[in-house]
């Protein structure tokens, strides 16, 4: 299995403008999560999915930020619009019930 | 609710010092414990885990014990490299549920 794959791996874009960032899971994995690192707020997790359902969002800054799972192997995040303090790494991470997570690459999201 | 605690860094050796990231917890159950690494520009990385209490974590030179009388997890090693300088982050989770994460502490090391 090629691991938990994130794209794009570098995003730079305008203020205002929708953003969209991809995750495919490991294969056979069932919890999907969505991270974001900064140095002032370390890692932060926004959301996290087991069997394609949304069990916890709480860490979603604001609407402006979406994520679906619309099947057992792929996940998007999205932010509409983008601010640049939407500026971060961004990860995604799956797993199996108690093997622990496996990250992707993340994705460099620069908001200007 | 859960949460972790680790030691705070910047920590700074010298190659092939002995090495020890202290980590503790609180969780409500059962939890799984983890220690991930994270290298510059990559994603966090599993380097070892211990799903019960004695359980001894170990990869890469690299151990933690899982102290269920102290709840402490602390990743040890006994001699580091250079290329071990890294961000390492103590992790718990409860069955399916999510990962609660300490806040991370960077290992540098010195030739």
């Amino acid at each position: 299995d090629a691991g938990v794959i994130q794209s794009p791996r570098h995003e730079v874009t305008e203020m205002g403008q929708e953003v969209t960032l991809r995750c495919k899971l490991i294969s056979g994995h069932n919890s999907l999560f969505w991270y974001r690192q900064t140095m002032m707020r370390g890692l932060e997790l926004l959301i996290y999915f087991n069997n394609n359902v949304p069990i916890d969002d709480s860490g979603m800054p604001e609407d402006r930020f979406s994520a679906k799972m619309p099947n057992a192997s792929f996940s998007t995040l999205k932010i509409q619009p983008s601010e640049p303090r939407d500026s971060a790494v961004y990860f995604c991470a799956s797993s199996q019930a108690g093997f622990g997570a496996f990250f992707g690459q993340g994705t460099r999201l620069t908001v200007v | 609710g859960d949460s972790v605690t680790q030691m705070e860094g910047p920590v700074t050796l010298s190659e092939e010092a002995f090495l020890t990231i202290n980590c503790t917890y609180t969780a409500t159950g059962y939890p799984s414990l983890f220690w991930y690494v994270q290298y510059p520009g990559e994603g966090l990385q599993l380097l070892l885990k211990a799903t019960k209490a004695d359980d001894k974590g170990s990869n890469k030179g690299f151990e933690a014990t899982y102290r269920k009388e102290t709840t402490s997890f602390h990743l040890e090693k006994g001699s580091v490299q250079v290329s071990d300088s890294a961000v390492y982050f103590c992790a718990l989770s409860v069955g399916a549920g999510k990962s609660t994460f300490g806040d991370g502490t960077t290992l540098t090391v010195k030739p």
